[in-house]
């Protein structure tokens, strides 16, 4: 069975903090991506990853980066939290041209 | 312009009713298209692909009208277990990215 892993399902951090959002998956999938989903904004993609060591930028990267080292996973990280940051992230795994497999979410508060 | 845009809803339906949604698109070189399905505070999951030839699976019915850049979803004999925000999605052949619509609230009423 398909499996993507998000780290955590509630994440609560301070403003300035540094923060990692890790997500693990074991399809063996070139794409991976990361996605913030907010009330009336619907999803939004922060950075994607074609391959190890590769990243480019989604449609709101500012503010986030991200490391992909291995195959498998692909950490999105807050270098400065910031109150604005607060949402629902999700990551997804994507084969070439087929069906998408997200990770259950990972709701981060900043406070 | 968005590049995908969804009525929002909310669709408040009859249990055993028909409902259908729409979804435009703006990049006439968007090659893939699909509906998900995102049950409340849970991720997407895949609902059905769009083919150009339109699909049909059970009650669904997907359909693909690439000359107006519009994608549809009906759903018939819909049932109360069918309430969930149904998001079209648009994959731009050459980027393997994935662009989403805001999402149509559905609630089937018993």
């Amino acid at each position: 069975d398909v499996k993507v892993t998000q780290s955590s399902r509630y994440l609560v951090k301070r403003t300035g903090e540094k923060v990692f959002l890790e997500c693990v998956q074991d399809m063996d999938h070139e794409n991976m991506f990361w996605y913030r989903q907010d009330p009336g904004l619907g999803l939004r993609l922060i950075y994607f990853s074609y391959d190890v060591k590769m990243k480019e930028k989604g449609d709101i990267p500012e503010g986030y980066s991200v490391s992909r080292e291995k195959k498998e996973r692909f950490s999105l990280i807050l270098e400065s939290a910031s109150t604005n940051q607060t949402s629902m992230y999700l990551c997804a795994t994507l084969k070439r041209v087929s069906e998408a497999f997200f990770g259950q979410g990972t709701r981060l508060t900043v406070v | 312009r968005k590049e995908v845009e969804q009525d929002p809803g909310p669709f408040n339906v009859p249990e055993g009713a028909t409902v259908a949604f729409n979804c435009t698109y703006s990049n006439s070189a968007s090659q893939s298209f699909f509906w998900y399905r995102q049950d409340c505070r849970k991720e997407p999951k895949l609902l059905m692909s769009v083919y150009s030839s339109g699909n049909e699976d059970g009650r669904f019915t997907a359909q693909l009208n690439r000359a107006s850049q519009y994608i549809s979803l009906l759903i018939r004999d819909s049932k109360l277990s069918d309430s969930a925000t149904y998001l079209c999605v648009v994959n731009n052949f050459g980027n393997e990215k994935l662009t989403f619509g805001t999402g149509t609230r559905l609630t089937i009423i018993p």
